[in-house]
């Protein structure tokens, strides 16, 4: 079965430092991989997405990057964190072929989430 | 502009009641509607999941429905239990895209 792991749970970070979340998952292969970012009161807003290795869409111009060094493993980045990027960042993974363009299903399986506070 | 929005935004009812929640969305071309639930801290897990021509779909005691005409969908919890107590979240997929349109989610508690 597949599985997605996503750490760390939850990081404090200074302003002006920088930060790396992990994500990985297993029992597939070239998933469509996804970061979202959920603050309070407010719906998931998707920040990064992936199809393969090395290809990655990017949605909304900020202060965090995201790289795919393998096929399964999907990291978020920052050079130097901002008050603003506090937050609840979830990872998540859909079935290839299913979660893109034509497709009619493509299901979301996302991680535990990340809690990040950036003091 | 794609939205999706949800009410009520919070809910509390006792154990054993239903409750529906909406969720009404301007999503274009609309693709699939699904409801999520999340766990405090967690990350969200798909209930159902609605395309254009389906009206009404059950998975266990929940159920949902979508009127594609009104895009209007609704989540129905019968008999609720205490570990109901959950966001639930409504989720757009755009057609074509690799775009869904998260509601804000309605934050339902279930009290003994």
């Amino acid at each position: 079965s597949q599985t997605i792991h996503q750490w760390p749970a939850t990081l404090v970070q200074p302003v002006g430092s920088p930060l790396s979340l992990e994500c990985t998952v297993e029992g597939t292969s070239n998933p469509n991989l996804y970061w979202y970012r959920q603050a309070a009161g407010r719906g998931l807003q998707l920040l990064f997405y992936s199809v393969g290795i090395g290809q990655i869409s990017s949605e909304v111009p900020q202060n965090l990057s995201a790289s795919r060094p393998q096929d399964r493993q999907f990291i978020l980045s920052s050079k130097k964190l901002l008050l603003s990027d506090s937050g609840f960042y979830l990872c998540a993974w859909s079935v290839p072929g299913t979660g893109g363009p034509g497709a009619v299903t493509g299901e979301l399986f996302f991680g535990e989430g990340s809690r990040l506070t950036v003091l | 502009k794609n939205q999706v929005e949800q009410s009520p935004q919070s809910l509390i009812i006792l154990e054993g009641k239903n409750c529906t929640l909406q969720c009404n969305y301007t999503v274009s071309p609309f693709s699939n509607l699904r409801w999520y639930k999340q766990d405090t801290g967690r990350g969200p897990v798909s209930l159902t999941i609605m395309t254009f021509s389906e009206n009404t779909k059950s998975n266990g005691r929940y159920t949902a429905t979508l009127d594609a005409d009104t895009k209007q969908s609704s989540l129905h919890i019968t008999a609720s239990q205490l570990s109901d107590s959950a966001s639930y979240i409504c989720v757009v997929r755009v057609s074509g895209t690799y775009k869904y349109i998260f509601g804000t989610g309605t934050r339902l508690k279930v009290l003994a």
